[in-house]
């Protein structure tokens, strides 16, 4: 079964410094992709990055970069200069085989950190 | 950009009732799913949806859910007797092709439906 964990509840940081949000994984699975989403306080999902596990290279995207270190099972999430804006919560997600080995795209989330920038 | 409409925003519903929550995804799209958020908890996958029927479905859904496609445009999720503690968020999302592990195809996520049980 695919796991993924987000061990930080909530983080603060100030505007224009980075960020770094935690995601570990555990999965079985050689193929998988992981996923970044911004939820912010109206609710909607926001989709902000993407990694494949066969990516050589980490994934970047704007202010968004994905620090994926495949043997630690990580996927961890750096918002370089932090905007007002960016206060939200962030979800860390995996996509992968189901356990028929087919994939259907079901996603499975990691609990969310609650990401808070002071001005 | 073409999005993931869902209606209503805000369903208040008495225990017991039925509820059809819905949906429209993005229209050249061909995997559909339903999540699920309690407040102030983690997005939980419910249903995938593919050609016409389940792909894969969670615990969660069990028989009081259901969901079909009715007129090739909308999506639906129906429950049929309500209970308290299905009061949560419930986003509809879609995927455009073949999806494959090996793609970078996002999940597009609707708005959500906020469902309150009374």
């Amino acid at each position: 079964a695919q796991k993924i964990t987000q061990t930080q509840p909530g983080m603060f940081v100030q505007e224009k410094e980075a960020v770094t949000l935690d995601c570990t994984y555990d999965t079985s699975d050689p193929s998988y992709g992981l996923f970044w989403y911004k939820q912010p306080s109206s609710g909607e999902m926001i989709f902000l990055i993407y990694q494949g596990s066969y990516d050589q290279q980490n994934a970047t995207e704007g202010r968004y970069s994905l620090n994926f270190q495949k043997a630690r099972k990580s996927a961890n999430l750096v918002i370089s200069a932090s905007q007002l804006g960016d206060s939200a919560m962030y979800f860390c997600a995996m996509r992968g085989p189901n356990a028929g080995g087919t994939s259907y795209g079901k996603l499975t989330f990691g609990q969310g950190t609650i990401l808070t920038v002071h001005p | 950009e073409p999005e993931v409409t869902q209606t209503p925003s805000h369903q208040v519903t008495q225990m017991g009732q039925e509820v059809i929550l819905r949906c429209v995804p993005i229209s050249n799209h061909l995997y559909f799913y339903w999540y699920r958020q309690i407040l102030g908890q983690k997005v939980e996958f419910l249903v995938s949806f593919y050609n016409n029927e389940i792909s894969e479905k969670s615990e969660i859904f069990d028989d009081q859910f259901s969901v079909e496609r009715p007129d090739g445009s909308n999506f639906t999720l129906k429950i049929r007797s309500t209970k308290l503690e299905d009061s949560a968020m419930y986003f509809c999302a879609s995927t455009q092709n073949m999806v494959s592990i090996y793609s970078n195809q996002p999940q597009h996520f609707g708005d959500g439906t906020r469902l309150s049980i009374l």
